[in-house]
């Protein structure tokens, strides 16, 4: 079984400009969540979606980060503009279902520095 | 905001020997899990005990959890070198809620 796919691996760049992170789950789950983990810190939740439609994005600051799942599969997640407290390992995970809250799966992470 | 606590921060051991590591959390949950993170890649599920278990084993692993207390404790028996790593605890609220992370145990195991 495929794991949780996240492209790219790692990416530099300069403060207020653009990136974008991109997740493809585990055939079948409908969870899909994505983590800001900092350095020496645990993962930090940013957005959780149900298939296509958000349950929870109360973290997500609202006024650069954006992320979209269509058709309820791959999703994205982008960052405009970026600032220097962005840098971090952005985590992409799922999970067969939330309301049964059963385990999720990780993918390896998009390392983002912002210089 | 992060819901589970661990402690202690940091933890370094001999092979061989056991390390036990504690979460304690805030509110009331539907299961907890302990997750494995080697430096630099993603997170790997471990174990998933759920509010009316008390405790469940697998493997080198024992997960306690005191719904009481609003805590839970990781034991790996027997450590080795490769279970050098940082472990999270996650509690899950049920329902559609998302699972929260806790900051972290980082385990070093010397050979």
């Amino acid at each position: 079984e495929a794991g949780v796919a996240q492209s790219p691996r790692y990416k530099i760049i300069e403060k207020r400009q653009s990136v974008a992170f991109w997740c493809n789950p585990i055939s079948g789950h409908a969870t899909l969540y994505w983590y800001q983990q900092i350095l020496g810190q645990g993962p930090k939740l940013l957005i959780q979606f149900q298939n296509n439609g958000v349950v929870d994005d109360s973290q997500l600051p609202k006024d650069r980060f954006s992320a979209e799942r269509l058709k309820g599969v791959d999703s994205t997640l982008k960052i405009q503009p970026a600032k220097l407290e962005d840098s971090a390992v952005y985590l992409c995970a799922s999970s067969f279902t939330g309301i049964l809250n059963t385990e999720a799966f990780f993918g390896q992470g998009t390392r983002l520095t912002v210089v | 905001s992060q819901q589970g606590e661990e402690d202690p921060q940091a933890l370094s051991i001999q092979e061989g020997e056991n390390a036990t590591m504690n979460c304690s959390y805030k509110t009331s949950i539907n299961n907890l899990q302990w997750y494995r993170q080697n430096s630099g890649r993603g997170l790997v599920h471990l174990i998933l005990i759920r509010s009316n278990e008390r405790e469940k084993h697998s493997g080198r692993l024992r997960v306690t959890l005191d719904t009481s207390k609003k805590s839970s404790s990781l034991l790996i028996t027997a450590s080795r070198a490769a279970d050098t790593a940082s472990y999270f605890c996650a509690t899950a609220r049920g329902g559609n809620t998302p699972l929260v992370f806790g900051k972290g145990t980082r385990l070093s195991v010397i050979a």
